[in-house]
Formats: structure tokens, sequence, C-alpha cells
């Protein structure tokens, strides 16, 4: 089955760190540009971060730039998101997501991984 | 940055009627348009990319249409599985910035 299948949720303080992984199976990894996608409880939708094939281009939202660190393990078909110096505002559900090549649409999303950040 | 609006933001409706909601963009992106139809607890799924490109799977119901700033995505008749939130994401760009969602219920 194609699916992406997060880990790595959790409950962590304020200036703390935690790391996402989304592991891909059914298809190769390494053919696809990759994304990081959240949802504050209630919220909308927001683009995180996103990495190339290679994992050599990464570009991140403002609000996590100098934080947060995309990345990747093409040989174990896996994303990682690294998240450094936490804040409240960092709660939510990260979704990584698979961009599809030409138009570039987001055609595989995970399940999702709930991020708390808590004292 | 690409700033995307969508109206309206919620909209209460009825099975089997036809519902139109707009999606607008802060400079012209062609028609790098996406739509997602989200239900609550669930990832967001695609429906239409391209603006107009029907996802495989995805009933033909739906349809989308539009380019450079403003876009729109219709539902010919509405089915009770269609109560969701609605985004649109542009693709021109990184950021690949998402319009703030239109939650659609029964009226």
């Amino acid at each position: 089955e194609v699916q992406l299948v997060e880990s790595g949720e959790g409950l962590v303080q304020p200036g703390g760190s935690l790391r996402l992984s989304c592991a891909a199976s059914g298809f190769t990894l390494r053919t696809y540009w990759m994304h990081w996608v959240r949802q504050a409880p209630g919220k909308g939708l927001m683009w995180v971060s996103r990495i190339s094939t290679d994992g050599i281009d990464t570009t991140y939202a403002g609000s996590v730039t100098g934080r947060f660190t995309i990345s990747r393990d093409n040989a174990k078909n896996t994303l990682y998101l690294q998240m450094n110096s936490l804040r409240a505002e960092d709660t939510a559900i990260y979704y990584c997501a698979r961009e599809s090549p030409g138009d570039r649409y987001f055609d595989l999303w995970g399940r999702g991984s709930l991020v708390t950040v808590s004292s | 940055d690409i700033q995307m609006t969508q109206s309206p933001s919620s909209l209460s409706a009825s099975v089997g009627d036809r519902v139109t909601i707009t999606c607008r963009a802060s400079q012209t992106i062609s028609t790098y348009l996406n739509w997602y139809q989200q239900k609550p607890g669930k990832a967001p799924n695609l429906l239409i990319y391209g603006a107009s490109s029907l996802q495989f799977g995805v009933p033909s119901r739906f349809s989308g249409s539009g380019s450079g700033t403003d876009f729109t995505l219709t539902i010919s008749s509405l089915q009770a599985e269609d109560f969701a939130t609605y985004y649109c994401q542009q693709s021109y760009t990184t950021p690949r910035t998402f319009g703030p969602g239109t939650k659609l219920d029964i009226k």
C-alpha cells in the first residue's frame, strides 16, 4: 500500500526539542520533493518546510526558520523534521506530504503527528 | 509570500444544492492552484490540481476553474459525504501557501 506514516509525536516543554519521522512505503521516496504542513487545534493548514529529492535544497516558513530542520534518508525511505526551541504556538498536528512533479500538488499525506508544547 | 483568501469562510447548504467556493491569490499564479477537502480528524485529501484537473478517484460532481488570481471550486450536487472544510493552495512558488479554509456544513 502506498502510504506515509508519521511518528515521534508527544508532549514537550517550551524550549525543548522533538524529532518527527515520516516513513514512506509502497513507493520510492527519493523521486519526490517532500513537505511538512501543520495544523494548530481548530485552525487551518500552514505550510512548514520542504526538501528536494537529494536533500540539498531546503526551505522553511519564516516562523520556524532557524529552529526547525528538515532532512531525509532516501536509503531508509524516511523524512524527518527536527524541531528545536519549541514554543506554545508550535502546538499542532504535523503532516508530511508528497509533492507530485509538474503541477506540484500534494497527492499523498500522512495521518499526522500531534505535537503539544506546554509546561 | 503569496497570500490566499477564500470566500465564504463558512457555508450552510443542503443535500442536492450546487455550491461554489472562491479563492483569490495576491498575485498571479497561472493555474498552479489546488483544492483539498478535509474532514474532522483526518488528513487533507486532494480534489483538484492545476486549477481544473480532477484527481483520480474524486467524483465528477467536483470541478474547478480559473487562472491568474481568481479561482472557483464547484460542487454540482452536494452529497452527505461532502460536508467538510475545503482549502485552496497555490503551488506557483514556495512557501506553498494555503487559503484559510471554507467550512461547509448542513443547513
